[in-house]
């Protein structure tokens, strides 16, 4: 089972703001990056943000990425049709020695 | 462009054994490490295993250790998991996924996904 916890879902109409959480602890979050991912339906995923909060090339500065102790939160802002999609956040866990992911967030757009 | 073609799933019975494959192309693939991530069917993200760039590190998830290995040929550009004693749980979508740099572990990422390979066990 996913040793980071987010909301299922979340929801927005066009233009508005929208906030993913990630829950871990001080193995994970606490001590390592995070990471996340969005996977459109029916496709791979795709690197989103790493390191915190740093965007790969090509993915629009509407989506940024903070974290604050053990937990982490994804921000869309400028919400459009083409952000609906599962998010998974990721981080290393020192205790496992292996990578862990959240349990994902449907944004689904109004 | 990074390509990641993986290969070999299929339907097998509990307890026999499945080799994936992924080709990969468009990047110094000895640069870097590699992994495989699943997913099972409506179900969320799980990391398998991670390899990296010469193979001296190996790391396994909990729920395959002792049963899965992962290993990769550099001089073809691939990456494997043997899959033995497989169970009903590990059927899913196999990803294999190219690392951000030599290892496996922390401060590393997935930065590159293949479309993945169905592996479904059942009798």
């Amino acid at each position: 089972q996913s040793v980071l916890t987010q909301p299922p879902s979340a929801s927005g109409t066009p233009g508005q703001r929208v906030t993913i959480s990630c829950s871990g602890s001080s193995s994970n979050i606490g001590s390592n990056y995070v990471y996340w991912y969005q996977q459109l339906p029916g496709t791979a995923p795709k690197l989103l943000i790493y390191r915190n909060n740093q965007r790969p090339s090509g993915v629009p500065d509407r989506f940024s990425g903070s974290k604050s102790g053990t937990s982490a939160s994804l921000a869309i802002s400028g919400l459009r049709s083409e952000d609906e999609a599962d998010y998974y956040c990721a981080a290393w866990d020192d205790s496992l020695s292996g990578h862990v992911f959240g349990t994902g967030t449907k944004v689904t757009v109004l | 462009e990074v390509q990641l073609v993986e290969s070999g799933g299929g339907l097998v019975q509990p307890g026999r054994s499945l080799r994936l494959s992924c080709a990969a192309s468009g990047f110094t693939f000895d640069d870097y490490a590699m992994h495989w991530v699943r997913q099972a069917p409506g179900k969320g993200l799980e990391w398998v295993s991670g390899i990296s760039w010469n193979s001296g590190s190996i790391g396994y998830a909990d729920s395959v250790k002792g049963r899965f290995t992962i290993s990769r040929d550099n001089a073809k550009n691939s990456l494997y998991l043997q899959m033995n004693s497989l169970r009903a749980e590990d059927t899913a979508l196999y990803y294999c996924a190219k690392s951000s740099g030599y290892y496996f572990v922390g401060g590393y990422y997935f930065d590159y996904w293949g479309q993945g390979t169905l592996v479904t066990v059942s009798s």
